[in-house]
């Protein structure tokens, strides 16, 4: 069973490109998040989204960031128009769509790290 | 979620027990404990869930005092690849919602 898998795991944009960063999580997971990390920091939680829904996007910044998970294919987290400060690792975690006692984590993907040049 | 304190950095040696404490004064009834592992350069690992007493696992073990304000995880004779930022967490339902991050412990294994 493959983990989460997310692409690309490098990305360098210069500023005003788009960045489009992929998610496919587990088999039999339905649930996507989306997290921020800087460097020495914690993770920062954007957005959690279900098959062709979004949950919770309490953590997204208003503009430029947009993301969706389709019916089919992965979860994509879109930022528009980059800026430097832009520039983080953005890691995508999944969880399985019936929880049991012992299911309560979230699995984490390698991360994207996004460079704005 | 509840706030969580966590020392910002602890060093040890190879074989060695570890054990990295983390405070939650306002735990809710609810809440369980959870810890994540980080290598550089990785996504956050799971590594561990309690919600009272003891969880012992193939890797670690989670000790939990009975007003819950605080944990212990304990890691067992730790060695060089245990290197890594460890992260308490405490909230309801972690696979259903957002997970709150602090900066976590450093921990830095010597040979």
């Amino acid at each position: 069973n493959a983990g989460v898998m997310q692409n690309p795991r490098h990305l360098v944009r210069r500023r005003g490109q788009e960045a489009r960063l992929r998610c496919s999580p587990m088999k039999g997971h339905s649930h996507v998040y989306w997290y921020r990390q800087l460097p020495e920091e914690g993770l920062k939680f954007m957005v959690y989204l279900q098959k062709e829904n979004i949950i919770d996007e309490s953590g997204m910044p208003k503009e430029r960031f947009s993301a969706e998970f389709p019916k089919e294919g992965p979860s994509i987290l879109r930022i528009q128009q980059v800026v430097r400060g832009d520039s983080a690792a953005y890691f995508c975690a999944s969880s399985p769509i019936f929880l049991e006692d012992r299911g309560r984590e979230q699995y984490f993907g390698p991360g994207t790290r996004l460079t704005v040049t | 979620l509840a706030k969580t304190t966590q020392p910002i950095s602890m060093d040890s040696y190879e074989g060695q027990e570890v054990n990295i404490t983390c405070s939650h004064n306002n735990i809710a009834t609810n809440d369980y404990i959870t810890w994540y592992q980080q290598f550089p350069s990785q996504g956050p690992r799971f590594i561990i869930q309690g919600y009272k007493t003891k969880v012992t696992n193939e890797v670690a073990s989670l000790f939990i005092p009975a007003d819950r304000k605080s944990s212990t995880l304990s890691l067992p004779r730790v060695s060089l690849s245990d290197t890594a930022v460890y992260y308490c967490l405490v909230g309801v339902d972690t696979g259903r919602r957002a997970l709150t991050f602090g900066s976590g412990t450093r921990l830095q294994v010597q040979p």
